[in-house]
């Protein structure tokens, strides 16, 4: 089955300084990737969406200075936690689909196994 | 918006079956999808359904009725490593919304 991978699968950093996470599909071409991120005992919240070669696309709410995603090949997609702070300890995790596949039924998405950040 | 419902947490005993709901009011329906979630871990596909009826996958199954905004899964003959959070998503428009999920509990 499709695989993607995050890196790294942790990461402890001092206030103020920046983090990037990279999400990777393994096996295929994604042109679309999702980034959530999920605090203790809560769902998934969807940050926003990278898209291949353009600007991504964010949620209301969430900063688009502070967490930078960049999108640069069809299987690799960044985003930067930038000046991180103690409230932004979470779980992040990416999520994509082929792009030769559609979007739901059999060709669902895929998610990562997740990086946890922790600011001190 | 998206507002989509699900029970925080539920207790069953090994072997036994547990039935998860999930109601949602969504702008927009492309499909409803169901993950298992183990602590600290990402989460795995369970199912998915965009049409009314019943999917069924082994022990787990989903169903869902379009005119009620109204899921189930379905866990069968449950296992101790059947413990874990599951959720319940939707495709609304092209991007999952999640429920806050259910946290399920098995006893020997």
């Amino acid at each position: 089955g499709a695989v993607v991978s995050q890196h790294p699968s942790w990461v402890i950093c001092k206030s103020g300084t920046s983090v990037k996470i990279e999400c990777r599909s393994l096996d295929f071409q994604a042109t679309t990737m999702f980034w959530y991120r999920q605090f203790p005992k809560q769902s998934l919240m969807l940050m926003a969406t990278s898209n291949e070669g353009s600007k991504a696309t964010y949620e209301q709410g969430v900063e688009k200075d502070k967490f930078l995603i960049n999108h640069a090949s069809l299987t690799l997609s960044t985003l930067t936690v930038t000046s991180a702070h103690p409230e932004d300890s979470s779980f992040y995790i990416c999520s994509t689909y082929p792009t030769s596949g559609r979007f739901g039924g059999t060709d669902t998405q895929y998610f990562g196994p997740g990086t946890r950040l922790t600011v001190l | 918006g998206q507002n989509i419902d699900q029970p925080t947490e539920m207790t069953a005993t090994e072997g036994a079956i547990v039935q998860i709901n999930c109601t949602y009011q969504t702008s927009g329906f492309n499909g409803l999808f169901w993950y298992q979630q183990h602590a600290g871990e990402a989460p795995t596909f369970l199912s998915y359904n965009v049409l009314d009826g019943l999917e069924e996958k082994g022990r787990f199954s989903s169903f869902l009725s379009r005119s009620k905004g109204y899921s189930y899964l379905l866990l069968k003959e449950l296992q101790m490593k059947d413990s874990a959070s599951y959720l319940c998503a939707v495709n609304g428009d092209y991007k999952l919304s999640f429920g806050a999920g259910t946290t399920v509990t098995v006893r020997a």
